[in-house]
C-alpha cells in the first residue's frame, strides 16, 4: 500500500534560517507528490506539488524536487519567516484516484 | 468562489447526543472527502464520495458514524451517539476529477467538536 514518512517535529528555527523537512514515500505505480500547509486554526491548503520524476514544485519560496531514485520529496526554503510557522504535511496520490495519503505532519515554529 | 464551507465551526455536546456536521463543496467538484484530525492519530480519511456516491468508507471508525451526500452541493457526517473520544477537528475537502494526475484537494476550515 501507499505510505508517507516525514520527520517528526516540532522543528524550531530562527528567522532567516534554512529549512529542510524530509519526506520519503512508498507507493505502487507513479505517484503525484504534494506538500500541504496548515496554519493555526485553519484547514490544509496546497503549498506545492510535482506529478512526475525530477519535477520541482515551488511556491512562496518553498521548493521540493520529486526524486524517484530515492523515493523522496524533501521540502526546503532558504530563509524562513515567522509567518511560515505552521504544520507541513507531505502527501501522495496514485493513478487516477483522488484519494490522498498524508504523512503525520511536521510542526514548524519560527522565532524572531 | 467561497471555497469549501463547513458548519458549525465549533460544536460542544454531551456524551450520547447526536452530532451532525455539514459541508458544502466547491461548485463543480466531483469528489468530497471527510477527514478527522487529532493529536494522537493525525489526519485520518473517514470516507469519500465521487459524484455523490460513497466510494470508500473503510476509515469510518464504527457504526456510530454515518455520512451522506444527497446532492452535489451538500454532505453530512453524523455521529450517533457521540462519545468523548470523538472529540477532534473534522475537515471536509473537495476536488475536481479532471483526468490529470495530482489534483489538489481543497479543505474547509473544519469543525472543532468537543464531546463532554
Amino acid at each position: 500500500g501507499n505510505s508517507v514518512t516525514q520527520m517528526e517535529g516540532p522543528v524550531t528555527l530562527s528567522e532567516e534560517a534554512f529549512l529542510t523537512i524530509n519526506c520519503t514515500y512508498t507507493a505502487t505505480g507513479y505517484p503525484s507528490l504534494f506538500w500541504y500547509v496548515q496554519y493555526p486554526g485553519e484547514g490544509l491548503q496546497l503549498l506545492l506539488k510535482a506529478t512526475k520524476a525530477d519535477d520541482k514544485g515551488s511556491n512562496k519560496g518553498f521548493e521540493a524536487t520529486y526524486r524517484k531514485e530515492t523515493t523522496s520529496f524533501h521540502l526546503e526554503k532558504g530563509s524562513v519567516q515567522v509567518s511560515d510557522s505552521a504544520v507541513y504535511f507531505c502527501a501522495l496520490s496514485t493513478g487516477g484516484y483522488q484519494k490522498v495519503t498524508f504523512g503525520i505532519g511536521t510542526k514548524l515554529q519560527v522565532i524572531p | 468562489d467561497a471555497g469549501v464551507i463547513q458548519s458549525p465551526r465549533h460544536e460542544v455536546t454531551e456524551m450520547g447526543q447526536e452530532v451532525t456536521l455539514r459541508c458544502k463543496p466547491i461548485s463543480g467538484h466531483d469528489y468530497l472527502f471527510w477527514y478527522r484530525q487529532t493529536m494522537m492519530r493525525g489526519l485520518e480519511l473517514l470516507i469519500y464520495f465521487n459524484n455523490n456516491v460513497p466510494i470508500d468508507d473503510s476509515g469510518m471508525p464504527e457504526d456510530r458514524f454515518s455520512a451522506k451526500m444527497p446532492n452535489a452541493s451538500f454532505s453530512t457526517l453524523k455521529i450517533q451517539p457521540s462519545e468523548p473520544r470523538d472529540s477532534a477537528v473534522y475537515f471536509c475537502a473537495s476536488s475536481l476529477r479532471s483526468g490529470r494526475a495530482g489534483e489538489t484537494q481543497y479543505f474547509g476550515p473544519g469543525t472543532r467538536l468537543l464531546v463532554l
